[in-house]
């Protein structure tokens, strides 16, 4: 069974920059489509990016573009997002999920069926 | 972008009401539409995926149709444990977009 556990609580200033980390057990990474979603406090949740595992690319959201940066550690089957230039509307909560493609082969109709616990990201100055 | 919209924004029902939820997106996505249940301080949680399909160990009060645009979540019975906020989320392309939640209250 697939479990995916998230870093502590952070909190940065405007303008920092911060990692999340998303450590999987259960699968190794490299089987995975992996994910980030985000949601601010009392609002909805919002895609950020992912990776495609046909392709081998990480597609980002274009809201996020220049910014998020994601990337993963096949070695520790840990995925991570950096996000940069902080600012207050950042403050969320950061969640990984795993998107079910089967046998690395990602399609349209494929759903997030796992999820981390999330990772609270306070900026405040 | 495919935008995904959600009504109502909220719902008052009590126990045994059968509730519907409705989601409609910006442009057909054939059937490709998951339903998400959020409880607070949780992650969310796949209830229904390609619009009707039941996820494992979702009980089968929980339902969904509708295809192209318009798309339909209904319980048929409600529990205690069914108020939560729903999200409906589009896996036809990127960028994935979901509706913006229907809080299903007391």
């Amino acid at each position: 069974q697939v479990q995916l556990v998230q870093s502590g609580a952070e909190v940065k200033k405007p303008g920092a920059s911060v990692k999340v980390s998303c450590k999987v057990s259960g699968y190794t990474l490299t089987e995975l489509s992996m994910h980030w979603v985000r949601q601010a406090p009392g609002k909805g949740l919002e895609w950020m990016g992912g990776f495609d595992p046909e392709d081998g690319e990480t597609i980002y959201a274009n809201k996020f573009q220049g910014r998020v940066t994601m990337t993963e550690d096949r070695s520790t089957d840990t995925a991570y997002l950096e996000l940069s230039s902080l600012r207050s509307e950042d403050t969320a909560v950061y969640y990984c999920a795993k998107l079910n493609c089967l046998n690395g082969v990602c399609y349209p109709g494929d759903y997030f069926d796992h999820w981390g616990q999330g990772t609270l990201v306070t900026v405040s100055s | 972008d495919i935008q995904m919209t959600q009504s109502p924004s909220s719902l008052s029902a009590s126990v045994g009401d059968r509730v519907t939820i409705t989601c409609r997106a910006s442009q057909s996505i054939s059937n490709y539409l998951n339903w998400y249940q959020q409880k607070p301080g949780k992650a969310p949680k796949v209830l229904i995926y390609t619009a009707s399909s039941l996820q494992s160990g979702v009980p089968s009060t929980f339902s969904g149709s509708g295809s192209g645009t318009d798309f339909t979540l209904t319980i048929s019975s409600l529990q205690p444990e069914d108020f939560a906020t729903y999200y409906c989320q589009q896996s036809y392309s990127t960028p994935y977009t979901f509706g913006q939640g229907t809080k299903l209250e007391i």
